[in-house]
């Protein structure tokens, strides 16, 4: 069955550095998202991605974040200056894009863990 | 925005026992999922179900829509099942999943 891969599976940064999250979306999909979790806590929605350009994004995607399809098979968000409170498990996910989208279920990677020092 | 009610929030079983976790929502929706968060933090996908009722070996889910809940069922637990079950919805009309806070599980030998 194919899937979201996410590399790195864990990220060690120091605080106030640029960090790069890479994710291989399932290859016909076309949606593709992000979603973090702070440990202990529920997954929250960041931001989601369709036809080269954002289409929804939350509040705590602020200028800090970034999101970037740089060729045909990665999805990237980048942090730019991180914070102690960006520790957390980024996961991806992407859904097929049908005539009508709706009611496709979301297809989510393994997760990256991003620590910050 | 659409809220989502996980109950009970923790629950603890022997194992063997069956369990029912209930998600209520606050509005109409186009998807309803249930997941299985791992020890690991990975998040493993049970139940596409905006509607309806689906069956995969010892779990089963239900989703009476027009009522705005879902329930997940748990029969013969056995350790493995220990985790954090989470239900995520999504409203129509937009496209991002929200989460519920989850109910974690513990299943004891």
């Amino acid at each position: 069955e194919p899937e979201v891969t996410q590399t790195p599976s864990h990220q060690v940064t120091q605080m106030g550095q640029e960090v790069i999250l890479r994710c291989v979306p399932i290859s016909n999909h076309l949606y593709f998202y992000w979603y973090r979790q702070i440990l202990g806590q529920k997954v929250e929605f960041l931001v989601s991605f369709y036809n080269n350009e954002i289409s929804e994004k939350s509040e705590i995607f602020d200028d800090q974040f970034s999101v970037e399809r740089p060729d045909g098979s990665n999805f990237t968000l980048k942090i730019r200056s991180t914070k102690l409170e960006d520790s957390a498990m980024y996961f991806c996910a992407s859904s097929e894009a049908l005539r009508v989208r709706s009611n496709q279920p979301q297809h989510f990677g393994d997760g990256t863990r991003l620590s910050i020092l | 925005g659409i809220q989502v009610e996980q109950s009970p929030p923790d629950l603890i079983l022997q194992e063997g026992a069956n369990s029912t976790l209930r998600c209520n929502f606050s509005d109409s929706v186009n998807n309803l999922q249930w997941f299985h968060q791992n020890p690991w933090g990975q998040l493993i996908n049970l139940f596409y179900i905006p509607s309806g009722t689906k069956q995969n070996g010892r779990l089963s889910a239900t989703t009476v829509a027009t009522e705005r809940y879902s329930l997940l069922y748990i029969s013969s637990s056995q350790t493995t099942d220990s985790g954090v079950y989470f239900c995520a919805v999504e409203r129509r009309g937009s496209e991002k999943l929200v989460f519920g806070k989850g109910t974690k599980l513990t299943v004891n030998p």
